[in-house]
């Protein structure tokens, strides 16, 4: 079965600094979702990869798919304390487009 | 207001005892899910459907019940509660390929 590995798993940073999040699957990756979950609430949609190489940007935050690699990576910049929160990719399944994996996610702690 | 709404948010309830977690969604998504998310194991699929009267097991789906008789209504039963479920669930639905959609959580614990 196809596992997701986030790295890294809590992340502590400045006000104000750059961050990389990644997303690496034990199989092919068909397509990736990026949610990012406040404590105690649920998931919000971020972005969604379809194709090698795509890349898309919202805000501050920038996603990029390498098909090659099996992994993707989500870019903060500038963080701020609004991005605090628990990032999770989830990967399209195989055999059913609309079934997702998903990471165990990573903790994001922006300190002002 | 449009969404997908959870009931309770919280529950505490005792070991053996059924327990119904509830899931309504406004948008008509023909597609449905429930979620448990653990500590160290991130979102894992409970149970699926793709429509009205259409259910399948997801991941973990051992000690849960579903039914779909209204495309809006996505109820999750545990039949008689363990420990082992005290968790944090989610329901979620979509349209197809397109993004998820998820609601508030239910937090569960089983005493």
């Amino acid at each position: 079965s196809q596992e997701l590995e986030q790295s890294p798993q809590s992340l502590i940073v400045q006000e104000g600094k750059n961050l990389t999040i990644n997303c690496t699957s034990s199989k092919t990756l068909y397509g990736l979702y990026w949610y990012k979950q406040k404590y105690g609430e649920g998931l919000i949609f971020l972005m969604m990869l379809q194709k090698g190489g795509e890349e898309k940007s919202h805000e501050k935050i920038t996603a990029k798919l390498d098909e090659k690699k099996q992994q993707s990576s989500l870019h903060i910049t500038a963080s701020q304390p609004s991005h605090a929160g628990i990032y999770l990719c989830g990967a399209v399944q195989m055999d059913s487009s609309y079934k997702l994996i998903f990471g165990s996610g990573t903790r994001l702690l922006v300190r002002p | 207001d449009a969404g997908i709404t959870q009931s309770p948010r919280y529950k505490i309830t005792e070991t053996g005892r059924q327990v119904t977690l509830m899931c309504h969604q406004t948008w008509s998504h023909s597609y449905m899910f429930w979620y448990r998310q653990d500590l160290g194991h991130g979102l894992r699929l409970i149970y699926y459907s793709a429509a009205a009267d259409i259910t399948d097991k997801g991941e973990v789906p051992d000690g849960y019940v579903v039914s779909r008789s209204k495309t809006e209504n996505f109820p999750l039963t545990l039949e008689s509660a363990t420990r082992s479920q005290t968790s944090v669930y989610f329901c979620a639905s979509s349209v197809g390929d397109w993004p998820q959609h998820f609601g508030d959580g239910t937090r569960l614990s089983i005493l």
